[in-house]
């Protein structure tokens, strides 16, 4: 069964700063999505970012990047020139590519401090 | 477009009560989630719907939970009898589960906070 691991429980940034939280997963397939979810305080969950894992090339959208080690079955978020509105708790998920199937870790809080 | 909408969004009930959660996915999507996420943890999957059939249930506790989805729209989750460690935020995510696998997205609604006494 995949597992996925986010041994961070909270991180803290300075504002305008650079933060990278971490996740971990684990899984026999060789074909599959990782994503980060971003969830505010007491509100929806919305997609940050999303990889396949067929794709060498390391996702990025605007401040936020990935950093994906297939080998090691790694894949990190960064978050760039952090903002107050970042401030939330943050999930990586695993899905299976012929599934629609989602596995979550169990998240990091991000606190940015101004 | 309209996003995923779920009904009550709290709800406080003792304990060996019974009790239902709605949602409505966005329109035309296909596929629908249940997650139960207790404080402190990620989204649990219960249950996931294609269309009106069942994809994935094995983790929902079949003998306190049920869901449907009738038609292929609005699913209800009901928990009888619940339990205190059923305090938790259910979330409804629906995706289009279009052709193009690699570009689908989940959308989540609100969650319902339910609290057992």
């Amino acid at each position: 069964a995949q597992t996925v691991t986010q041994s961070q429980p909270e991180m803290s940034v300075q504002e305008a700063e650079t933060v990278t939280l971490s996740c971990t997963y684990d899984t026999s397939e060789s074909d599959y999505y990782l994503f980060w979810y971003k969830q505010p305080p007491s509100r929806q969950m919305i997609l940050v970012i999303r990889q396949e894992a067929y794709k060498q090339q390391n996702a990025t959208e605007n401040r936020f990047s990935v950093n994906f080690q297939k080998a090691a079955k790694s894949f990190s978020l960064k978050i760039s020139d952090s903002q107050l509105g970042d401030a939330a708790m943050y999930f990586c998920a695993y899905r299976s590519a012929g599934t629609y199937k989602y596995i979550f870790g169990t998240g990091t809080r991000l606190k940015v401090l101004a | 477009e309209a996003g995923v909408a779920q009904s009550p969004r709290y709800k406080i009930i003792e304990k060996r009560q019974s009790v239902a959660f709605w949602c409505n996915p966005i329109s035309g999507h296909a596929t629908l989630y249940w997650y139960q996420q207790i404080l402190g943890q990620g989204p649990k999957l219960l249950i996931q719907f294609q269309n009106n059939g069942v994809v994935d249930d094995s983790q929902l506790p079949k003998d306190r939970f049920s869901a449907e989805r009738l038609k292929g729209v609005d699913s209800t989750l009901k928990i009888q009898p619940a339990k205190l460690e059923d305090s938790a935020v259910y979330l409804c995510a629906s995706s289009l589960e279009g052709q193009q696998i690699s570009t689908d997205t989940q959308y989540f609604g609100p969650g319902t906070r339910l609290t057992v006494l």
